[in-house]
């Protein structure tokens, strides 16, 4: 059973729009949150890190977090043909050495 | 600046034959090592972590091995592949402590035939 589910599987925005990815965590354990972004071909990216409740907004991304759901969000505004790529959520818990990824949101920015 | 380099970029393998892998981190002392496995387009499984130089805790078995025969290498192996063994193998780093953001290398695509 993942443990991370995330939606939507895929997503298609306008340059210059809105992309809004959603997390949801079914182990009350987990503690810490994070996004990492994957172009084809390569290794996964940190995006950012939230570790309390609330928004966390670095340029044109937002994180939001709200541990009593186990939910956590990103959106990004002004979205570039470059932002496209696969977005994963990723959590771990008070050990920190087992982090767990979420089934991944394909992101397709089209001029 | 911290550097991590993972080798081979890809292979191909036969079935029953034997494989490593291998990532070096560069500018960082003790770091925490990972690997990760991910099917093409899915999501990322943890393999390994480790902590400490000779110390290696699995997370998932798959009839995989890993070791860490230095403060800066992370090796990962096995006497026999499979094809689901097939995939793309990610060699990842973070600080020493907990909850830390993981910085992965740029993997290791392997074909099982």
């Amino acid at each position: 059973q993942q443990k991370v589910q995330q939606s939507p599987e895929s997503l298609s925005v306008p340059e210059g729009g809105m992309a809004s990815f959603n997390c949801t965590s079914s182990d009350r354990n987990f503690q810490y949150f994070w996004w990492y972004r994957q172009h084809s071909g390569e290794g996964p990216k940190a995006l950012m890190s939230i570790f309390s409740d609330g928004d966390k907004k670095e340029g044109r991304f937002t994180a939001h977090l709200n541990k009593a759901s186990l939910h956590v969000s990103l959106h990004i505004r002004d979205s570039q043909p470059s932002d496209s790529a696969l977005y994963f959520c990723a959590a771990s818990g008070a050990g920190g050495y087992k982090v767990v990824f979420g089934s991944g949101t394909r992101l397709l920015v089209s001029p | 600046a911290q550097t991590i380099h993972q080798w081979p970029v890809a292979e191909i393998k036969a079935v029953g034959s034997p494989l490593s892998l291998g990532c070096t981190i560069k500018g960082k002392s003790s770091p925490n090592l990972y690997w990760y496995w991910q099917a093409t387009g899915g999501t990322l499984q943890q393999l390994f972590y480790s902590i400490t130089v000779g110390q290696v805790e699995s997370v998932v078995q798959l009839n995989l091995s890993a070791s860490r025969p230095k403060d800066d290498q992370f090796i990962l192996s096995t006497e026999k592949l499979l094809l689901s063994h097939s995939g793309f193998y990610l060699c990842a780093w973070s600080s020493q402590s907990s909850a830390e953001t993981l910085y992965f290398g740029s993997g290791t695509r392997l074909t099982v035939l």
